[in-house]
Parts: structure tokens; sequence; C-alpha cells
């Protein structure tokens, strides 16, 4: 169980376009999930914190409106980096908490692979 | 804030022991988390600790002291497939869950 999937695994984009990425607990309710974004050979950075039915709350630094967070069920957040330029080219992470588990556990998805040209 | 310093890299030959450390900074500790992590891939969940002591899950290992603000994952018995980075993370109890990464401790293993 608490297997995260994500859409797509990889995309390559014009800079100026908008993409979304999906996020999807498959086998449980997720009452939180986080998205990360993760540069070559660094950590993953927490970007957002997202609850559903509610808005997402950004970490220092993130442009709320460049990043659109949207947690619209218990099994779905998405992310859409919109206008985006090739610095945004990075790998881009959620996870997910159970609703089920008794501490901070999160699951992560396999990431997305951004590519701006 | 919160600091979380790890090494670096670390390399070690097959069959071998290798012990990562990862200290901390924070306040309303809520437990450290060991996550490892291929290239090109999401982490994956090692292990949890919130109280002091030794938690022994096969070949890995993760210690903690909170008085100290100290972890330590020990793999043992390397294999070429742990070659990957292994990532130090810590949960506050005002932060809603959030995980505060360290930068990441790339383990090469060597024949």
């Amino acid at each position: 169980g608490a297997v995260v999937s994500q859409h797509p695994s990889r995309v390559i984009c014009k800079s100026g376009t908008s993409v979304k990425i999906e996020c999807r607990s498959l086998d449980f309710q997720a009452t939180t999930m986080f998205w990360y974004r993760q540069f070559p050979k660094q950590s993953l950075m927490l970007m957002a914190t997202s609850n559903e039915g509610s808005k997402a709350t950004y970490e220092q630094g993130v442009e709320k409106d460049k990043f659109l967070i949207n947690h619209a069920s218990l099994t779905l957040s998405t992310l859409t980096v919109t206008s985006a330029h090739p610095e945004d080219s990075s790998f881009y992470i959620c996870s997910a908490r159970s609703r089920r588990t008794g501490f901070n556990e999160q699951f992560f998805g396999p990431g997305t692979r951004l590519t701006v040209l | 804030g919160q600091n979380i310093d790890q090494p670096t890299e670390m390399t070690a030959t097959e069959g071998a022991i290798v012990q990562i450390n990862c200290t901390y900074q924070t306040s309303g500790f809520n437990g450290l988390f060991w996550y490892q992590q291929h290239a090109g891939e999401a982490p994956t969940f090692l292990s949890y600790n919130v109280l002091d002591g030794l938690e022994e899950k096969g070949r890995f290992s993760s210690f903690l002291s909170r008085s100290k603000g100290y972890s330590y994952l020990l793999l043992k018995e390397l294999q070429m497939k742990d070659s990957a980075s292994y990532l130090c993370a810590v949960s506050r109890t005002d932060s809603w869950g959030k995980l505060q990464f360290g930068a990441g401790t790339q383990v090469v293993v060597t024949p």
C-alpha cells in the first residue's frame, strides 16, 4: 500500500508555456500533499504544502503565482508551472501523508523531470 | 529555522559497514527520517526515529540522540545496489508534517 503516482514522468516544453504535473495517492487518502523541487546533486527543497480543499502554503521564496497548486480531492494534487523558463528545469517530486499512519511519514511519488528549452 | 548537516560523500567497499552521521538543530523536534534516493528517482523511506536509541531493520539501523541533536544511519554488509544518496530529514511539531531535508550523503560502494 501507500503508493503515490506522478504524471507525466518527463516533460520537455518551450519557454513561456505552462506545464501541469499531477500527483495521485493510489490506495490511500492523503490529508496533506507536499511539492518539492530538486536540482542536480542537491537535496529536496520544499516548495509548498497542500491540504485538500484549502489554499496551498508556500515556502519563502517560492512564487505562488508561478507555481499554482490545486488540491481538489483527497487523492489528487496538481502543480502547474506557469510561463516556464529554462531556470525552472528541475526534478519535481510530490509526497503525500496518509490519514492512517501514526507518524509523519511521507510517501513520495516517482518524480517529474521538467526540461524547459 | 533548522540546520541539518551530513557528510557530502562516503566511499566503502562491498561487504563493509558505513555509518552516515546527521546533526541537526531545531525546536519542536518531532522525529527524524532517513531516506534512500537513487539518481533520478524519488526517495524511499528507510527509517524513522522519534525516541532515543537504536532501531534495527535488516542491514540498516538508525540511531537517535535527541539531547545531542544527532542521528546516524548504519549500513551493514554493503552491496553494490546500496550506492545512492542518503537523506536525513527532520520533522517539527509545529510544521504540519513538513520535512526539512539535509543535503544528502552520496555513498559509493566499490567492488
